[in-house]
């Protein structure tokens, strides 16, 4: 199976403020996700990561507030811009992977809270 | 059309016993419907997926039961442990692995098993 880590795992912000996370894969995925997960809620997709161009938002996301970064087949970067309570959230990478058929493999998760 | 619908919220079940979740779904375009199981700050993790060409698979002692023509989609857990406590989701897509291949989750459900 492959392994997707995330940076950081937590986060405590001030309002107004951005929060750079960070997804880092095992080995190289051919596509790769954000989600937005609110508390014991489900999973949301906010933008599909794409390696050297802009990324594909979703209905209701937009790059301003979150823009992501995608330069290589490893690694990708979410922006959560310009903070409110209302972005508290977990947010999620995930990916499929070279090989990997038809498994979306995700990463644990970075909880945020936005005070 | 989008949406995947889940029941129930919650679950408790003995330890032993069967645990049944249900999902419905509108759009007949969906023919990839998997489960992911997602444990406390963990990220959810791929439990058993189904292509609507089957009405069921059995793997180990979960189960997915599938009727294309109501449109529903279970998961039963059978012999159910308390180590199958954790959070639930159905999902469906239009194909898998690719770009147009989004995961559409159902609002999950909370299993806990009572020793």
């Amino acid at each position: 199976s492959a392994v997707i880590s995330q940076k950081p795992s937590r986060d405590i912000c001030q309002r107004g403020t951005s929060l750079t996370i960070q997804c880092q894969v095992d080995s190289q995925v051919t596509m790769m996700f954000w989600y937005r997960q609110q508390p014991g809620q489900s999973l949301t997709l906010i933008a599909t990561a794409n390696q050297g161009s802009e990324a594909t938002y979703e209905s209701g996301f937009v790059i301003d507030k979150f823009p992501i970064s995608r330069p290589n087949l490893t690694f990708s970067t979410l922006t959560v811009s310009n903070m409110s309570p209302e972005d508290s959230s977990i947010y999620l990478c995930s990916g499929f992977f070279r090989g990997g058929g038809e498994t979306q493999y995700f990463g644990p998760g970075t909880r945020l809270l936005v005070l | 059309q989008q949406q995947v619908k889940q029941s129930p919220q919650s679950l408790i079940v003995q330890k032993g016993g069967i645990s049944i979740i249900n999902c419905a779904y509108e759009n007949t375009a969906f023919d990839y419907f998997p489960w992911y199981q997602q444990f406390p700050g963990k990220g959810p993790a791929l439990l058993i997926a189904i292509r609507p060409d089957v009405s069921e698979k059995k793997e180990g002692r979960f189960t997915i039961s599938f009727n294309k023509s109501a449109k529903q989609f279970s998961l039963h857990i059978m012999d159910s442990q308390p180590g199958d406590s954790a959070t639930y989701f159905c999902a469906a897509s239009i194909g898998y692995g690719g770009a147009t291949n989004k995961l559409i989750f159902g609002t999950g459900t909370l299993l806990a098993v009572q020793p």
